[in-house]
């Protein structure tokens, strides 16, 4: 059974274009989630959608940043402009919460350079 | 909010032999689960065990156990024989078992394990 899958594994751009990253999630799972990981801050939660709907983007950190999920089985994290401290790693996961206690599984991440 | 701290930067270990990382969380919540990540240099987060909070007894899974401890609020992992596999980035999470937004993992920061051989 396929694993998350990720695209891109990396990517590097320069200040002020647009990044799109993409997440296809585990079939059959209903929950996703888009976490940024940096060294100054670890693993921090941006945005978490149950059923393709957001619940949770608290930890989104800007207006530049914005996430979609069009269906069950695709999912965007966009930023634009993008900025030299966007650049970290950037892990969507999935899970099913039909019981509760499935626990969530990851991606590779798309480790993201902005010069 | 709930926090979870891993007081451990780095952590080494001699091949075959024994480790304990530690993990303090703080909640008010009394549902909730606790999770051992591990983050080799490949960068995958790879679930090692969890625990639910409800449970007493401790969870295993072949050479990793865990020793929670509920009233200190502490939940250890512990590597058996240890293997040079074994060396990594680990990270503890706490998610609560309400729903909403509480579903999201919260982390610590971390605990380098090396293996030396």
């Amino acid at each position: 059974d396929a694993g998350v899958i990720q695209s891109p594994r990396h990517e590097v751009t320069e200040m002020g274009q647009e990044v799109t990253l993409r997440c296809k999630p585990i079939s059959g799972h209903n929950s996703l989630f888009w976490y940024r990981q940096t060294m100054m801050r670890g693993l921090e939660l941006l945005i978490y959608f149950n059923n393709n709907v957001p619940i949770d983007d608290s930890g989104m950190p800007e207006d530049r940043f914005s996430a979609k999920m069009p269906n069950a089985s695709f999912s965007t994290l966009k930023i634009q402009p993008s900025e030299p401290r966007d650049s970290a790693v950037y892990f969507c996961a999935s899970s099913f919460f039909g019981n509760r206690d499935q626990p969530q599984h990851f991606g590779d991440g798309t480790r993201l350079s902005i010069l | 909010a709930q926090t979870v701290t891993q007081s451990q930067p780095e952590m080494s270990v001699q091949e075959a032999e024994t480790v304990t990382l530690s993990c303090t969380y703080d909640t008010s919540e009394s549902d909730y689960y606790l999770f051992w990540y591990k983050q080799p240099p490949s960068r995958q987060m790879i679930l090692v065990i969890r625990q639910e909070a409800y449970k007493q007894q401790n969870a295993t899974e072949n050479r990793f156990s865990v020793n929670f401890q509920k009233a200190a609020k502490s939940f250890s992992l512990k590597i058996s024989d240890s293997q040079l596999g074994d060396a990594a980035m680990y990270f503890c999470a706490y998610r609560s078992a309400r729903g909403g937004s509480n579903y999201k993992l919260t982390f610590g920061k971390g605990t380098l394990l090396t293996v030396n051989p």
